[in-house]
């Protein structure tokens, strides 16, 4: 198994829809949760962190889910603009303070 | 505010050359230190991270090493290039767990 996993992609979404991605993660020890955003032949960046009671930053929300060891990230009213890769990343705090990232899922944001 | 500054952005070289890309960070001092590579399509792998001058870990093993000879300076090299060195490598710095890519060097080893 994985130590993190995302669901497989391509999503393709019309504009204006709501799009859910999810990540689980193997290492229930993890401490640290993030969801970042790579557009096409760029650098990761931050898209934003995630915490256990939850967090929104506009249209996007972020949870966490300890007990199913589990995060998701729920992106509303879908723009052109969003169109990019999501990547999950798990901190872990075995034998030093591990950052692991999934291997992203591509959103296509459709007109 | 901090920066982290990557160079050069692009390069290809031949199969058997050596390699040597580097990473500097401003703004911030005694940062925890990562280089990654991103193959086509593929997700990030990290191979090395630094939490300070001299201090090295290694995460996979592999023809490439790095060193950080100064506080902010972090470099990834290779004595020989190998066609699978091809990718995408990416620097990186944390704070409180977050982290923030440089630009990248986009690899090509023909």
């Amino acid at each position: 198994r994985k130590e993190v996993e995302q669901d497989p992609g391509p999503f393709n979404v019309p504009e204006g829809a709501t799009v859910a991605f999810n990540c689980t993660y193997s290492n229930s020890a993890s401490q640290s949760f993030f969801w970042y955003r790579q557009d096409c032949r760029k650098e990761p960046k931050l898209l934003m962190s995630v915490y256990s009671s939850g967090n929104e930053d506009g249209r996007f929300t972020a949870q966490l889910n300890r007990a199913s060891q589990y995060i998701s990230l729920l992106i509303r009213d879908s723009k052109l603009s969003d169109s990019a890769t999501y990547l999950c990343v798990v901190i872990g705090n075995t034998g030093g303070f591990k950052t692991i990232f999934g291997a992203g899922t591509r959103l296509f944001v459709k007109a | 505010s901090q920066t982290i500054h990557q160079w050069p952005a692009t390069l290809v070289q031949p199969v058997g050359s050596p390699l040597s890309l580097e990473c500097t960070v401003e703004g911030t001092s005694n940062p925890n230190l990562y280089w990654y590579r991103q193959a086509a399509g593929r997700g990030l792998q990290l191979l090395f991270y630094s939490v300070g001058i001299g201090q090295i870990s290694s995460e996979v093993p592999q023809n490439l090493s790095a060193s950080r000879p100064q506080d902010r300076q972090f470099i990834l090299s290779s004595k020989k290039l190998l066609l699978s060195d091809s990718g995408f490598y990416l620097c990186a710095w944390t704070n409180r767990g977050e982290q923030y890519f440089g630009p990248g060097t986009r690899l090509t080893v023909t």
